[in-house]
């Protein structure tokens, strides 16, 4: 099965600061990538998602995500947080031949003013 | 509205009572799947099914059940609940595995 390691449980940012949340996974074959958010008290939503094609792919609220396959990576990233995007995020994976998800284990981004 | 719905919201129970928790979507979605969520372990599959009558086992299939006799519905049944199921629990549908997969709310369940 794969597995998704988030490298950073935490990640206390400024407002208008850039984050990165890091995100790699286990998997000698093709797999299709995803980040979901989930706000306080809500469940999670797609953020955006990765099957095939340009390596870099965007959200409609600023994030962008690159796939790199030689390290295994999927890393999230905004230039310019606002307090709204308090929220955990989750990295997810799965095989394209399968019907799994594996999900990682969330990173809590908290916006400062 | 498209929306995946489920029932209850939030339940306390004893070791041993069985339980139901229901999951509908209204989206004609084929793929439906149960995860649990649990601090620092993020979100772990228990279960999905690829369309009425297939169902097959996630990461943590051990003490739950399920069934998929209808499309919109995926009941996720524990037979005899353990202080260690108490986790939160969310139900999501999808296209295929590999679409956008649409959250419930989440159901916050208690064994004492």
């Amino acid at each position: 099965a794969q597995s998704v390691t988030q490298l950073d449980s935490q990640v206390p940012v400024f407002e208008e600061a850039p984050v990165e949340l890091r995100c790699n996974y286990s998997s000698s074959v093709s797999v299709y990538l995803f980040w979901y958010v989930q706000y306080p008290n809500q469940g999670l939503q797609l953020l955006l998602k990765y099957l095939s094609g340009s390596t870099l792919v965007e959200s409609i609220n600023g994030f962008e995500a690159e796939f790199n396959k030689s390290q295994t990576s999927f890393h999230l990233r905004k230039p310019s947080v606002h307090i709204s995007d308090t929220a955990e995020y989750f990295c997810a994976v799965s095989l394209n031949n399968d019907y799994k998800l594996s999900f990682g284990a969330g990173t809590t981004v908290t916006v400062r003013a | 509205e498209a929306q995946v719905t489920q029932n209850p919201r939030y339940l306390i129970t004893v070791t041993g009572k069985k339980l139901t928790v229901t999951c509908s979507q209204n989206m004609n979605h084929e793929y439906m799947s149960w995860y649990r969520q649990d601090p620092g372990l993020g979100l772990r599959q228990i279960y999905y099914s690829m369309n009425v009558e297939v169902t097959d086992k996630g990461d943590v299939p051990e003490g739950y059940k399920v069934s998929r006799k209808e499309k919109r519905n995926f009941p996720l049944i524990l037979e005899s609940p353990s202080p260690n199921q108490t986790s939160l629990y969310f139900c999501a549908s999808s296209w295929q595995a590999t679409d956008t997969q649409y959250f419930g709310p989440g159901t916050r369940l208690t064994v004492l």
